[in-house]
């Protein structure tokens, strides 16, 4: 299964983007890139996911590369409850798992 | 809210109770799953029923019994746990589990807590 790689920890600044960057330089031509967000005490939510070209929902949008070895989750306004660990997860072809990495750590600040 | 529900929210049980966790969705999913979460560590995959079969075991010990009496509910039987067991116990759905395609959708846990 293909590793991801993200960020330990990041900050932003209420109202401003946030960009959560990962790698995933192993992935399958066929494996799409899933990023969930686990608000503390919650289960994880569903943000956005993409095979090849750029998503966006109302949530936020997903740029991955034109080689597909990395991708960017944005949230374009930042709020408090945006504060978050989100994960990154490259989802097999043809299979029932969804395996969670470490993530990230988003702390939104006023 | 989620659209996947899942009861009791908190749960405390000996070493020596039987208990079940209960999981529910209306959304019409043929997929669902049971994660485990220690705190501060990401979910784990235990168990994946798809058209109610069981499709995926992750080694996962036997005093957990997974059961999907129909495509709307799942159920978690436990027995005879350990302390290392208390843990957050996650259940999810999606519309076809080998659908790469389909989101899983998650509720919010069960608390368990083993004495």
């Amino acid at each position: 299964d293909a590793k991801t790689t993200q960020p330990p920890s990041m900050d932003c600044a209420e109202g401003r983007a946030a960009n959560l960057p990962c790698n995933h330089s192993t992935i399958s031509g066929n494996e799409y890139v899933y990023w969930y967000r686990q608000i503390h005490s919650q289960g994880p939510q569903y943000i956005i996911h993409g095979l090849k070209n750029n998503e966006t929902n109302e949530m936020a949008s997903l740029i991955i590369t034109e080689d597909r070895k990395s991708s960017t989750l944005i949230l374009p306004h930042a709020t408090l409850r945006d504060t978050a660990v989100y994960y990154c997860i490259v989802r097999p072809y043809n299979t029932d798992k969804l395996i969670f990495g470490t993530g990230t750590r988003l702390q939104v600040f006023p | 809210d989620t659209e996947v529900t899942q009861t009791p929210k908190h749960l405390v049980m000996g070493m020596t109770n039987k208990k079940s966790l209960k999981c529910e969705q209306h959304m019409g999913h043929r997929a669902m799953y049971w994660y485990k979460q220690k705190a501060k560590k990401p979910p784990e995959l235990m168990f994946v029923y798809s058209y109610e079969k069981l499709s995926i075991n992750e080694s996962v010990p036997s005093r957990f019994s997974p059961e999907c009496p129909n495509s709307s509910l799942l159920n978690l039987h436990l027995h005879a746990l350990q302390p290392e067991d208390s843990a957050l116990y996650l259940c999810a759905s999606s519309q076809e589990g080998d659908n790469p395609n389909a989101p899983l959708h998650f509720g919010n846990g069960t608390r368990l807590t083993v004495t």
